[in-house]
Order: C-alpha cells, then structure tokens, then sequence
C-alpha cells in the first residue's frame, strides 16, 4: 500500500538555528498537506500544496511540494522553542475511499 | 474551520470492558475518519466513517473490534470493545473542510489496565 516517509524522526536544535523535514510518498498525490502537533495536543493543519514545484510561505515556515508530486519539504528559518512538536505531512488517497495517509512524522525539540 | 468535541478526553478501563467515544462536530461534514495514535507514532487510520451506512474499516481493523456508528452528518461514536492493554492509545476524530483540509477532536487518551 501507500507509504510516506518522512526523514528525519527527531530533530534537537538550539533555538535560532534552521531545521527542515523531508516527507516522500511511494505514489503521485494530488496535494499534499502538513500538520503540526504540539506535545500532548493534536494535529493542526498548516498548509496544503497543490502545485507542482508549489513553494509557500508562511513567516518563518517555508514548504515546497516535489516537482513528481511525490516529495515535499518544510523549512522552519531561526527556530523559536514555540516550535516544539512533531511536523507531519499528509496526502490524500483514493483506494475505494477517500482517505488521508499520514507521514511518519519528525519530532522537533529546540533547546533554548 | 470545524469545531469538534471529542468526549472523554480520557479514561482508564479494565481489560474486558468497552469505551464509546463520541464526536460532535458544529457544522454538517460528508467524510468523517477515526484515528489511532500510539504513543510516539504517527496517525493511524481505523476506519471512514459513513453516514447511515456501515463504515469502511482499513486493514487489521474489524468491526466487532472497533464498532462505529455515524446517525447523522454532525456525530459519530468509536466504541473500543474488549479491551486489552494493547489498545492503550489516543483516539483522535477528524473532519474534512474547507478544501480537503483535516480538522481533529482534541482526542481521547486510553489505558486499558
């Protein structure tokens, strides 16, 4: 089946430096999402990309959707230790359903 | 944007006891979904659930494990029947707004003793 991989599962860095996760699909999606859960809370969308070679932004969080529509990345630029929490990507699918498939998920820990 | 209620946020059950969760959701949603979450994991999905019909369970979950129910458009339950500590997870229901984008219960933490 469908698998997302996202590399790397933790991160440590000191406050202000930059950090980025790679998110990479076995198949094609039609978009692809990010999500960020704080510790001990739940997912929160953050942005969706639907665009080949789509980059957005939103302050200091860049996201860029692969040009195969396969891969995707976020950027967090100076990090902040109110950036704590683990970054998910997920994209829909359609299997006889209409379904989301979540990425493993990387764990940012910023030491301040 | 969605407002969801997920109730209980948390419980503690004996092995061999059932838990129904329950999701209000403050505005009617087609596509409504079930998630479990072990801790330190990422999301997994348990089923779809379908308003007035059974829902669409993924692979190695089974109805008689995970009953749900979906009355209407705006509420569904997730019942955890015969519980082993195995099932010891968060709970997380989601809705689909606004283009695709997923919104989540704030979850229910469970311990199965």
């Amino acid at each position: 089946g469908q698998q997302v991989m996202q590399i790397p599962q933790y991160q440590h860095v000191q406050e202000g430096e930059d950090f980025t996760t790679y998110c990479n699909s076995s198949t094609t999606l039609s978009n692809i999402q990010w999500y960020k859960q704080r510790p001990g809370g739940h997912p929160v969308f953050l942005i969706q990309l639907v665009k080949s070679g789509e980059v957005k932004k939103q302050k200091r969080l860049t996201f860029q959707f692969g040009e195969a529509k396969k891969n995707s990345s976020l950027h967090i630029t100076a990090t902040q230790t109110t950036d704590v929490g683990t970054y998910f990507c997920a994209g829909p699918t359609w299997s006889g359903t209409y379904k989301y498939i979540f990425g493993t998920g990387t764990r940012l820990k910023v030491l301040a | 944007s969605a407002v969801i209620s997920q109730k209980p946020s948390r419980d503690i059950c004996q092995r061999g006891t059932s838990l129904t969760i329950q999701c209000q959701v403050d505005s009617q949603v087609t596509m409504m979904f079930w998630y479990r979450q072990q801790p330190g994991q990422s999301l997994t999905l348990i089923a779809t659930a379908n308003q007035g019909s059974e829902a669409t369970y993924e692979s190695g979950f089974v109805i008689d494990k995970f009953p749900i129910s979906r009355p209407n458009l705006t509420f569904s339950t997730l019942t955890v029947s015969n519980m082993s500590p195995e099932d010891s997870s968060i709970y997380l229901c989601s809705v689909v707004v606004d283009a695709e984008k997923l919104f989540f219960g704030s979850g229910t933490q469970l311990s199965v003793l």
